[in-house]
């Protein structure tokens, strides 16, 4: 089946350390992007990557931290620096640059203990 | 810059009435408009897009640039519509879309 996977589905972490979420996707898709979901605020977006090896700050990108080493994968680290880390995180992807039409994981839910 | 406007939180109707979901956006240029939903306990997918000009569940929505809204419709609510429903904006960066802060369907039987 192809798709987009989200790990882990919860996750808890100590302030002061750093977390990676993990997003990987069998859809041949170029792009990639990280969204934060907080009730009330709609999805606001942390990077993007639109090909290997290059990423851009999306509006909240302050505290996080991308790689996109190989086209399949595209993690997301949560560092001690994120002020409000406590969120639902949503990685998608889409086919092209152009192409408007996302594919989301299912997502991750962090929280800071 | 290209923002997003959904006014309404929470919206609520009776299953069989007619239902409107706002969404105004703010965008120079030509712009590309999505709406995407998600249902309690599944991931957020596509509804439709303005480019399709097709009704999917029922849900119409028409780009009007004069208003420069996209409002979403539906003539007769059914309780299974009852959801989260994101307007999105795809802007001039490429490929990035600009979402609303979404609007909670509620469709009581």
């Amino acid at each position: 089946d192809g798709g987009i996977t989200q790990s882990p589905k919860y996750l808890f972490r100590k302030e002061g350390q750093n977390v990676t979420l993990s997003c990987e996707q069998n859809l041949n898709h170029d792009a990639m992007y990280w969204y934060r979901q907080d009730p009330g605020q709609g999805l606001r977006l942390i990077y993007y990557s639109q090909i290997v090896n290059d990423f851009q700050k999306g509006d909240i990108a302050e505290g996080y931290s991308v790689s996109r080493e190989k086209k399949e994968s595209f993690p997301l680290t949560v560092t001690s620096a994120q002020k409000n880390p406590t969120a639902f995180y949503l990685c998608a992807s889409s086919i092209d640059n152009n192409a408007g039409g996302y594919t989301f994981g299912s997502g991750t839910r962090l929280t800071v203990v | 810059a290209q923002r997003v406007t959904q006014p309404e939180k929470l919206l609520s109707v009776f299953k069989g009435a007619p239902v409107e979901l706002k969404c105004n956006y703010s965008y120079s240029g030509s712009p590309e408009l999505f709406w995407y939903v998600q249902y309690s306990r599944q991931r957020l997918q596509l509804l439709l897009r303005h480019i399709s000009r097709e009704s999917i569940k029922g849900f119409t929505a028409d780009l009007n640039k004069g208003e420069t809204s996209f409002h979403l419709k539906k003539p007769f609510a059914q309780e299974e519509d009852s959801a989260m429903y994101y307007c999105a904006l795809r802007g001039s960066t490429l490929g990035r879309l600009y979402f609303g802060r979404g609007t909670q369907l509620t469709v009581w039987p």
